[in-house]
C-alpha cells in the first residue's frame, strides 16, 4: 500500500524568506503526486499536480514541487513567502480503491508566516 | 464557492442522536467522497460512490451509514456515535474517479459527538 511522510509538522518562518515543505513516498512504481492547502475553517484546495511530463511543476501563486523519482521526493519549495501563505500543506499519492482512484494523504505541515 | 457544499458546517450531538451530513456537488462529477480529519493523523477515505458502484471501506464502523441518491448529492447518516468520532468530515468529488483526477474538497463539517 502507498503511504506518504510528510517530515514537518510545523514550519515557522518570517515573510519574503524561501520555503521548503517535505514529501516522501513509498511507492516505485509510477504514481500521481499533489500538494493540497488547507486554510482555517476551510476544505482542502488542490495546490499543484505532477501527472507526467516536466519534472517541476508550478502554481499560480509562486509555488513549486519538483518531483525526484530516485529519491521518492516530491519537495514543495517557494523563493518568498507571504502572511497568507500561512496553512497546512498536504502532500498526496494517488492509489486505487476498489476501482475507484484514491488519494493517500500525509498528515500535513503547518505553515506560520511571522512579520 | 468551492463546487462542493456541505450543510451543516458545524454539529454537536449526543451519542443516541441521529443525524445527517448533505454534500452537494454542482461540478458535474461523476465520483463522491466522504474523509474524516482528525488532529495529528492523516486523512482517513471513508466512503466513496462512482455512477458505477458504492466501494465499501470495511474499516468503517456501522454507525456511519453513506448515501448517494443520484451524482450530485451525497449524504453521510450517523447514529449513536462515540466521542472519538469528533471530526471534521470533508465531502470531495472528482470528474471520474481516476487515480490522476484531483479532488475537489467541500469546507466540511465539523462535528462534536458529547
Amino acid at each position: 500500500a502507498q503511504s506518504v511522510t510528510q517530515l514537518d509538522s510545523q514550519v515557522p518562518v518570517f515573510e519574503e524568506a524561501p520555503v521548503e515543505l517535505r514529501c516522501n513516498y513509498s511507492s516505485s512504481v509510477s504514481v500521481y503526486l499533489f500538494w493540497y492547502v488547507q486554510y482555517p475553517n476551510q476544505g482542502l484546495q488542490l495546490l499543484l499536480k505532477y501527472l507526467s511530463g516536466s519534472t517541476l511543476v508550478e502554481s499560480i501563486n509562486g509555488f513549486e514541487a519538483e518531483f525526484n523519482k530516485s529519491q521518492t521526493s516530491f519537495h514543495l519549495r517557494k523563493p518568498s513567502v507571504h502572511i497568507s501563505d500561512t496553512a497546512e500543506y498536504f502532500c498526496a499519492v494517488s492509489d486505487r480503491w476498489g476501482s475507484q482512484g484514491n488519494l493517500i494523504f500525509g498528515k500535513g505541515t503547518k505553515l506560520s508566516v511571522k512579520p | 464557492e468551492t463546487g462542493v457544499t456541505q450543510t451543516p458546517r458545524h454539529l454537536v450531538m449526543g451519542m443516541t442522536n441521529k443525524k445527517s451530513l448533505k454534500c452537494e456537488q454542482h461540478l458535474g462529477h461523476n465520483a463522491m467522497y466522504w474523509y474524516k480529519q482528525s488532529a495529528k493523523k492523516p486523512l482517513e477515505l471513508m466512503f466513496v460512490y462512482s455512477l458505477e458502484e458504492r466501494v465499501e471501506n470495511n474499516s468503517v464502523p456501522s454507525r456511519f451509514s453513506p448515501e448517494c441518491p443520484n451524482s450530485s448529492h451525497l449524504f453521510l447518516h450517523l447514529h449513536t456515535l462515540q466521542p472519538e468520532d469528533s471530526a471534521l468530515y470533508l465531502c470531495a468529488s472528482s470528474p471520474g474517479g481516476g487515480i490522476d483526477s484531483p479532488l475537489h474538497f467541500g469546507n466540511g463539517t465539523r462535528l462534536t459527538v458529547t
